[in-house]
């Protein structure tokens, strides 16, 4: 089975700042890996996703996250935060079948003008 | 093109009554999960159809049920319910084998 920590319940950071949200997983077969959104009131949103290939990804908005297979980790980056980049963030694993996500607990976000 | 569309957005039920929740998946999709987001956690798997059929089932009681129709429309069905149960559920679409899913809005579910 697979599981996702998510190392930090709340990140609070000043507009404009760069931010990083951590993710550790931990699993006996490969693994995809994803990064969500959650907007107050919405539903998951994806920001990116991990496959195959380069360990560096790009997504949406701005963000990129790296994976390291050897520490398991798969870290949300973002050079310069927005008050818009305010919500809560949910790291999520899959088998490579996909047919079941297995989610983190959450980051919550807050930008400080 | 509409996404994932879920109905009702928003709904109060008693304890030990038995509830519906609809969703209409993307234009294209043929894959239908369904996962229970409790207040301040991780969305968790319920189950996940595919041709009408449950393809994988999470670690769920046998009072979570579902179906899937011809048209790939999905709707979950909980009986008995428990205060417990209070959460939001989100479905969530893709073409088969497809790791990209879109997630509808979700359905607020209230057990009083």
């Amino acid at each position: 089975a697979q599981s996702v920590t998510q190392l930090d319940s709340q990140v609070p950071v000043f507009e404009e700042a760069p931010v990083e949200l951590r993710c550790n997983y931990s699993s006996s077969v490969s693994v995809y890996l994803f990064w969500y959104v959650q907007y107050p009131n919405q539903g998951l949103q994806l920001l990116l996703k991990y496959l195959s290939g380069s360990t560096l990804v790009k997504g949406i908005n701005g963000f990129e996250a790296e994976f390291n297979k050897s520490q398991t980790s798969f870290h949300l980056r973002k050079p310069s935060v927005h008050i818009s980049d305010t919500a809560e963030y949910f790291c999520a694993v899959s088998d490579p079948a996909g047919n079941q996500f297995y989610f983190g607990t959450g980051t919550s976000l807050t930008v400080i003008p | 093109d509409a996404g994932v569309t879920q109905s009702p957005t928003h709904l109060i039920k008693t304890r030990g009554q038995q509830v519906t929740l609809r969703c209409s998946p993307k234009s294209g999709h043929d894959t239908v999960s369904w996962y229970q987001q409790a207040l301040g956690q991780g969305p968790q798997f319920i189950f996940q159809y595919y041709e009408e059929e449950e393809r994988q089932r999470g670690n769920f009681p046998d009072r979570f049920s579902g179906h899937q129709f011809p048209n790939y429309s999905s709707e979950l069905n909980v009986n008995a319910l428990l205060l417990g149960d209070s959460a939001l559920y989100l479905c969530a679409s893709s073409r088969d084998r497809d790791v990209s899913y879109t997630f509808g809005s979700g359905t607020r579910l209230t057990v009083v």
